[in-house]
């Protein structure tokens, strides 16, 4: 069964401390891994996919990378406007998006 | 192009009432997704339309939804006789067509209670 686990649930961290964000998964052929950012009450925004294994992505402070079970996202010196929940998601050969239930990052000043 | 819009932003409707939503996705994008999402949770697939063509329904979506997209332009999503479990941010999506590399753009949702 198709299946995306993220952890930690939440993570608190002060500003400028660097840390990772964890997405495993199992799916039928991987046809691509999404990351995706929340703001309470909106709807998600793109960030990054992935399609392979070894595979890097980055923007400003965000690198997203890829092995055959797991991505992660690692954010270097954050910064409080980078508090909102990171969703992963993926896609596999049924092309369904299979979402995980995010992280809550909170990014204190 | 301003992104893909949903309106209204927030519903709040008696039990039992009919609910409508509107979603108008990028113009050029011929993929339309609804998702459903609680707190805590990850988006929930609803359905999806290429051009005016519904593909595919998730077997979560009762007899009580029904969603449309005439001419493959904007969607509707209609709920009739609200329940209470139906209170849920109400997430519309578009992409261009499956390519991976894009991801979906979302809407900001509609809010709706059910009281």
């Amino acid at each position: 069964e198709d299946q995306v686990t993220q952890s930690p649930e939440a993570l608190r961290l002060q500003e400028g401390e660097s840390s990772s964000l964890n997405c495993s998964y199992t799916v039928s052929g991987l046809r691509g891994l999404f990351w995706y950012r929340q703001d309470p009450g909106k709807g998600p925004e793109f960030l990054f996919t992935l399609y392979s294994a070894g595979e890097e992505k980055e923007k400003e402070r965000l690198k997203a990378t890829l092995t055959k079970k797991e991505s992660f996202l690692h954010i270097t010196a954050p910064k409080p406007e980078d508090s909102a929940t990171y969703l992963c998601a993926v896609a596999g050969n049924n092309r369904k998006l299979i979402w995980g239930l995010g992280t809550s990052l909170a990014v204190n000043p | 192009d301003t992104g893909v819009s949903q309106n209204p932003r927030h519903k709040i409707t008696k039990r039992g009432q009919n609910v409508t939503f509107r979603c108008d996705p990028i113009s050029e994008h011929n993929r339309l997704y609804w998702y459903r999402q609680t707190l805590g949770q990850g988006p929930e697939f609803l359905t999806y339309f290429q051009n005016e063509a519904q593909l595919e329904k998730s077997r979560l979506l009762s007899d009580r939804f029904s969603a449309e997209r005439p001419k493959g332009s904007f969607s509707t999503l209609e709920i009739q006789r609200t329940e209470q479990g139906d209170s849920a941010m109400y997430l519309c999506a578009s992409s261009p067509e499956y390519r991976v590399d894009y991801g979906y753009t979302f809407g900001s949702g509609t809010r709706l209670t059910v009281v």
